[in-house]
């Protein structure tokens, strides 16, 4: 019972920015979307999460759409080092489970 | 940022034996720690959550009487995996959270890998 889709697999050229899209049709009001990343053989990484605004950080921006079905996140300058299975999860705050779907896996090229 | 080890980073075990790993936060103290794991080109499966000074919960599926759980104190978890068996290696990811300590957000330890020979 997924409550996010992303695409299976994605290339993208380093130095250019990478946008990894994800759909939610079925959140809630009170999810928010949740953007993690695993690098090979290591343990996952935050990277971002929103409610409805787009947000930015050190690492990426989050665009959520007005009506909260979809959102992109975007690696502006994409590295060889970003290359990894990006998973967009949408969970309440508070609750603490997170649950994993397949994720996007990015391969930035040179 | 949050940071969160785990020993050892890779074991290899016979089959039969039990194996401890424990998951450190380092610079926070951790009152829930969660236990994953995850197979060959699979995503991450919940196993279990602990809460400091009480018993874990586990995940449907998931023995506990074959993963044993401790998290007795606000900076260390364990994972014992007792009688290993083949069909057992995986990775194993830990992380910690605080309430109220940034967002909520969960911190992932590096992961074990373990092979059970």
């Amino acid at each position: 019972d997924a409550k996010t889709t992303q695409p299976p697999s994605m290339d993208c050229a380093e130095g250019r920015a990478a946008n990894l899209p994800c759909n939610h049709s079925t959140i809630s009001g009170n999810e928010y979307v949740y953007w993690y990343r695993q690098i090979h053989s290591q343990g996952p990484q935050y990277i971002i999460h929103g409610l409805k605004n787009n947000e930015t950080n050190e690492m990426a921006s989050l665009i959520i759409t007005e009506d909260r079905k979809s959102s992109t996140l975007i690696l502006p300058h994409a590295t060889l080092r970003d290359t990894a299975v990006y998973y967009c999860i949408v969970r309440v705050q508070n609750d603490y489970k997170l649950s994993f779907g397949a994720g996007t896996t990015v391969t930035v090229r040179a | 940022g949050a940071v969160v080890s785990q020993h050892p980073s890779w074991v290899i075990c016979k089959s039969g034996t039990s194996v401890k790993i424990e998951c450190r936060s380092l610079d926070f103290q951790a009152t829930t720690m969660f236990w994953y794991r995850q197979f060959p080109k699979q995503s991450l499966m919940l196993m279990a959550t602990s809460n400091e000074g009480s018993k874990a919960t586990y995940e449907q599926g998931v023995e506990k009487d074959k993963f044993l759980i401790n998290h007795a104190s606000l900076t260390l978890s364990t994972l014992t995996v007792t009688s290993a068996h083949p069909e057992d290696s995986s990775f194993y990811i830990c992380s910690a959270q605080t309430p109220g300590h940034q967002h909520n957000e969960q911190f992932f330890g590096p992961g074990t890998r373990l092979t059970v020979l």
